[in-house]
This record gives structure tokens, C-alpha cells and sequence, in this order.
């Protein structure tokens, strides 16, 4: 069962231009949504993150869309350069119980590889 | 601030071998992560420590995999015996309580040949 659907799972965009990256959750108990970046050979990155009593979050280029009752979250790159070619997970958090007490579990969508041209 | 270190950065073994990974995580950090990531996936969850204990191992193949974090700082994932399906970058993280600021190291590749 995939709970975080992500797309495209890949993206050509031009320097400059905007980057755009959507994901859909269904379990109405996530209440963390982050946006991780991957350069190959390396572990992902937190880039940026949200909570869903936002609609929008912006930290310098990046900015998440957040919509609650669409259960869909999106990350926009403003002035896309090429140093920004990488992968992106967005992944959705929640609080879980089980026998070892409760903890926070992280579930990652698929991944989109952006390649931006110079 | 030093980040999470992993070893070794590449593996190779035949199926049906034994391998073991090992990851030190940031000093003071309380929860340490173990992920699967196959090629062209997300990272996959396989087990959770909370300083030294087990808090979610619901999704790691208990007959092949075990993992300990001894004295709640360094953490061992071995796989025993190895399969095919098993070629994956194991990322580890580690974090405080809940999910901010959640730092992954740089992953040990694992090819099962």
C-alpha cells in the first residue's frame, strides 16, 4: 500500500525556470510533511518542511503548497539552477503506537529525478 | 557539527553470505534510523532505536535481519543469510524525539550478487 504518491517521476526544466512536484497522501494522521534532496552518493537532505495548520511555507527559492482538504502537498523551486539537479522525496509523518511505545515513522514517496539544463 | 557516519560506503557478496553495516550517529541524538532505499525508491523504514530500545521493527524480515544499538549510541544491521532482492542502499539516520531535523548518513550500497 503506497501512502505518499509522488509526481512526475522525472522533470526537465531550464535554468530559470520553475520546478514543481506534487504528492498526495491518504492517511488523515500524517501531521509532518517534509521535502527531502538527494545528490547521488549521498543520504537525503531536509530541504523543507511543513505542518498542516499552513497553507504555505517559502524559504528562500523553495516554497511548499499545502492542501488539507485535498490531502496534497507540492514543492515549488523558483529560478531553477543547475545545481539543483537532484532527486526529491516527499515523505509525510505521523505518531504511531505500537508494542515498543509510541514513536514518529517518516513514509517517503517514489522519488522525482529534476534535471535542470543550463 | 559531524554528521552520520556510516561504513563501509560498498559491500559485495554472493547470495546466501552474511554482511553487517555499521553507523554512528550524531553525538546526543536519541533515535537512530534504519532505511532501506532500492534503486529508484523512496527510503524504506526497516527498524527504529529510541536510545537503546526497539520502537518500531514492524517492516524489517526478522528471519534474515537483526539489528542492535549497544548502549544507545553506535548501531550494527546485519543480514543473514543475504538474497538478491536485498541489493539496496541502507541509509542510516538519526534525530532527536519526533521528526525535525532528521540527518541521514551517506548509505552503505549492498550488492548481492
Amino acid at each position: 500500500q503506497q501512502q505518499v504518491k509522488q509526481s512526475p517521476q522525472s522533470l526537465i526544466v531550464q535554468k530559470g525556470g520553475i520546478s514543481i512536484i506534487n504528492c498526495a497522501y491518504e492517511n488523515t494522521a500524517f501531521d509532518y510533511f517534509p521535502w527531502y534532496q538527494q545528490f547521488p552518493g549521498k543520504g537525503p537532505a531536509l530541504l523543507i518542511a511543513i505542518r498542516p495548520d499552513v497553507s504555505e511555507k517559502k524559504e528562500g527559492r523553495f516554497t511548499i503548497s499545502f492542501n488539507k482538504s485535498a490531502k496534497q502537498f507540492s514543492l515549488h523551486i523558483m529560478d531553477s539552477q543547475p545545481g539543483d539537479s537532484a532527486t526529491y522525496f516527499c515523505a509525510a509523518g505521523a505518531r504511531g503506537y505500537n508494542s515498543g511505545g509510541s514513536n514518529y515513522k517518516l513514509t517517503f514517496g517514489k522519488g522525482t529525478l529534476l534535471t535542470v539544463n543550463p | 557539527e559531524a554528521g552520520v557516519a556510516q561504513s563501509p560506503r560498498y559491500k559485495i557478496i554472493e547470495k546466501r553470505q552474511s554482511v553487517a553495516f555499521w553507523c554512528n550517529p550524531i553525538s546526543g541524538h536519541a533515535t537512530l534510523y534504519w532505511y532501506q532505499q532500492i534503486l529508484g525508491q523512496g527510503p524504506k523504514l526497516l527498524i527504529q532505536f529510541q536510545n537503546n530500545g526497539v520502537v518500531d521493527d514492524s517492516q524489517l524480515p526478522k528471519d534474515r535481519f537483526s539489528a542492535e544499538r549497544l548502549k544507545g549510541v553506535d548501531s550494527t544491521l546485519k543480514i543473514q543469510p543475504a538474497k538478491l532482492e536485498d541489493s539496496a542502499v541502507y541509509l542510516c539516520a538519526s534525530g532527536g524525539i519526533g521528526l525535525e531535523k532528521l540527518f541521514f548518513g551517506s548509505g552503505t550500497q549492498l550488492s548481492v550478487l
